[in-house]
């Protein structure tokens, strides 16, 4: 079985300030992982997603995200929030082996207040 | 054009009816899903199809049919539609990795 949890129903951030959204995952095997971002009435778009390497993975609009493999953790960072960055945040998992579609977490909504 | 189409993008209906959205894609991938999204649950999976030939059941499949009528089209069913069903619903696709690429979705009511 393979899970997603993002403890966090909603984070608040001044803009200009870094940013954190939290994401711990369970899989067996090695995962592949994933953010998406949801804005107001339209599809999840992919941000960025770790497979293997390195483990700080750089995406879209200045967001980044550090693989943890002893934490089982994937947060996803950025240094100086945008007000425009407020949205709905997901991560996604799935192990890398297997026919197997992504699971994915309950969602973060980010506020980012002027 | 998008890349992911849903049809119709809302849809308003009574208890009982079936109900069919339809998702179309150009991206060419292989791997097609059916999302249902409720506030403060996420994204729960319906059905995927990883080719024309394969379909498989999700997490929440219990209510729902799909059909894959070809590479490009995966259609999501209804048989008897009940007011539980309300809800936003996503079409994706995926490359190999799993990279996936969604709708703009379909909100649907049932009445």
């Amino acid at each position: 079985a393979q899970s997603v949890a993002q403890p966090e129903d909603q984070v608040n951030v001044a803009e200009g300030n870094p940013l954190t959204v939290k994401c711990t995952y369970s899989v067996s095997g090695n995962p592949y992982l994933f953010w998406y971002v949801q804005y107001p009435n339209r599809g999840l778009q992919f941000l960025l997603k770790y497979i293997t390497g390195d483990n700080l993975v750089k995406g879209s609009y200045g967001f980044e995200a550090e693989f943890n493999k002893s934490q089982t953790s994937f947060h996803l960072k950025k240094p100086s929030a945008l007000v425009s960055d407020s949205a709905l945040y997901f991560c996604a998992v799935r192990a890398d082996t297997g026919r197997r579609a992504l699971t994915f977490g309950s969602g973060t909504r980010l506020q980012v207040q002027p | 054009d998008a890349d992911v189409t849903q049809t119709p993008r809302n849809r308003i209906t009574k208890t009982g009816k079936r109900i069919m959205l339809e998702c179309s894609q150009t991206k060419g991938h292989d791997r097609m899903y059916w999302y249902r999204q409720d506030p403060g649950l996420g994204l729960r999976l319906i059905y995927y199809s990883f080719d024309v030939k394969d379909i498989n059941k999700g997490e929440i499949s219990d209510g729902y049919s799909v059909s894959r009528q070809a590479q490009a089209k995966f259609s999501l069913s209804l048989e008897s539609a009940i007011p539980n069903q309300t809800a936003l619903y996503f079409c994706a696709t995926s490359d190999l990795v799993g990279s996936q690429h969604f709708g703009d979705g379909t909100r649907l009511s049932i009445l």
